[in-house]
């Protein structure tokens, strides 16, 4: 079954440094990817999506990923980190070519910024 | 454009009781689906439909349930709750059944089981 690990439950870097939040998905084909972030009382919102074309995605709020399928990688950076980028941040996969939206998530990563 | 919207925000029930979560997806979008989030269990897939009809189902007892209406609103049931169901549960849309689609997210439903 499709899977996505994201390793480290919590993060922190201080403002203005680069942000690097891991992901790897399990699957040998490589599949639809995804990051979203989840605000304190808040829904999801979606960062940044892969699905096949290039390999360096970049989304809003500054953030960019690259997917990496010699490392089966989705890692999310942002070079310069802003106290308002303290989140919950999630990688999800689903597969490629599928009649579905059904996403799988990772576990989470909580950023926290220090001043 | 208006979102996702969730109702409602916010809610408690007791144990026993049954709960009903309503969700209009984003204006156009056929495919509506849920998600359970809590601590323990992180983020889950519940169901998802798309015209009227359930395509995909998650690993949730028979006590949740869902249904999708002909102008693509979703309801989403739990019965004889229980403590554990407490969570924060996420409606989904997106324009099409299709994997790659953008998948927008409303803000919740807080439920809360006591």
């Amino acid at each position: 079954a499709q899977s996505v690990t994201q390793l480290g439950s919590h993060v922190s870097v201080s403002e203005g440094a680069l942000v690097l939040l891991r992901c790897n998905y399990s699957s040998s084909v490589p599949p639809y990817l995804f990051w979203y972030v989840q605000y304190p009382n808040q829904g999801l919102q979606l960062l940044l999506k892969y699905t096949s074309a290039a390999t360096l995605v970049k989304g809003i709020n500054g953030f960019e990923a690259e997917f990496k399928k010699s490392e089966t990688s989705f890692h999310l950076t942002k070079p310069s980190a802003h106290m308002s980028d303290a989140a919950e941040y999630f990688c999800a996969v689903t597969d490629k070519g599928g009649a579905t939206n059904k996403l799988i998530f990772g576990t989470g990563t909580l950023l926290a910024v220090q001043p | 454009k208006a979102g996702v919207t969730q109702t409602p925000r916010y809610l408690i029930k007791t144990r026993g009781q049954q709960v009903t979560l309503s969700c209009s997806p984003i204006s156009g979008h056929r495919s509506v689906s849920w998600y359970q989030q809590t601590p323990g269990q992180g983020l889950q897939f519940l169901f998802e439909y798309f015209s009227e009809t359930q395509r995909n189902k998650g690993n949730f007892p028979g006590r949740f349930s869902g249904r999708q209406f002909s102008n693509s609103r979703s309801e989403m049931n739990v019965s004889t709750l229980e403590l554990g169901d407490s969570a924060l549960y996420l409606c989904a849309s997106s324009p099409r059944q299709e994997s790659g689609n953008t998948i927008y997210f409303g803000e919740g439903s807080w439920l809360t089981v006591v």
